[in-house]
């Protein structure tokens, strides 16, 4: 079936630092990839997309690109702020079938 | 334009009882989508509606049901409720214009706690 694979952490880094979450899909038909934030106490907001292989979704510093080859949507930003601390979701959707979504990774950036 | 929006945004009840949950999506969406957030399951997919039919359904009892109104909102039913249905129930709608992807837009969600 369709599964999203990521690291869970909590990933604790130094402001300042190079970020990297990875995250795996399953290849079954041919999925838009996604990455969701989630602040504490909030929603989900949609980060970054991309629909097809080669693809690189960017916003806010952030970026991924869409690897058909290894099946993978890591999510990169060169430098990150304490204001980036919260949860990073990766999904996957295919048409118009429900989001599949990773466990999340717990983002924690010390000033 | 204004965001999804899910009421109540807390709710608490007891073992055994019934509830409602209520989305409005965003103006010009006329998909909704409801998921569940645990802990322990992360985030599943309860179903989706569009045009006021149910398009997809994730893998959930029947005690989970929702409906879909001509204006687009939507509303979700858990019966009988179980210790295991406190979650977060977030609400997700999207404009489903081709092509896709369908991007979803996440409401703020509503806490429900069963005692």
């Amino acid at each position: 079936g369709n599964s999203v694979t990521q690291m869970e952490g909590p990933v604790t880094l130094s402001e300042e630092a190079f970020l990297t979450i990875n995250c795996t899909y399953t290849a079954t038909g041919y999925p838009s990839l996604f990455w969701y934030v989630q602040y504490p106490g909030e929603g989900l907001q949609l980060l970054l997309k991309a629909t097809k292989a080669d693809d690189k979704g960017s916003n806010k510093g952030f970026e991924a690109t869409y690897r058909k080859e290894t099946t993978s949507f890591h999510l990169e930003k060169g430098s990150v702020q304490v204001s980036d601390s919260a949860v990073y979701f990766c999904a996957r959707r295919t048409g118009a079938d429900g989001l599949t979504f990773g466990k999340g990774t717990h983002l924690i950036i010390q000033p | 334009k204004a965001g999804v929006t899910q009421t109540p945004r807390y709710l608490i009840k007891t073992r055994g009882q019934q509830v409602t949950l209520s989305c409005s999506p965003i103006s010009g969406h006329r998909s909704v989508s409801w998921y569940q957030q645990t802990p322990g399951q992360g985030l599943q997919f309860l179903f989706e509606y569009f045009s006021e039919t149910q398009r997809n359904k994730g893998n959930f009892p029947g005690r989970f049901s929702g409906r879909q109104f001509s204006n687009s909102r939507s509303e979700m039913n858990v019966s009988t409720l179980e210790l295991g249905d406190s979650a977060l129930y977030l609400c997700a709608s999207s404009r489903d214009s081709a092509p896709p992807p369908y991007e979803q837009y996440f409401g703020p969600g509503t806490r429900l706690t069963v005692t």
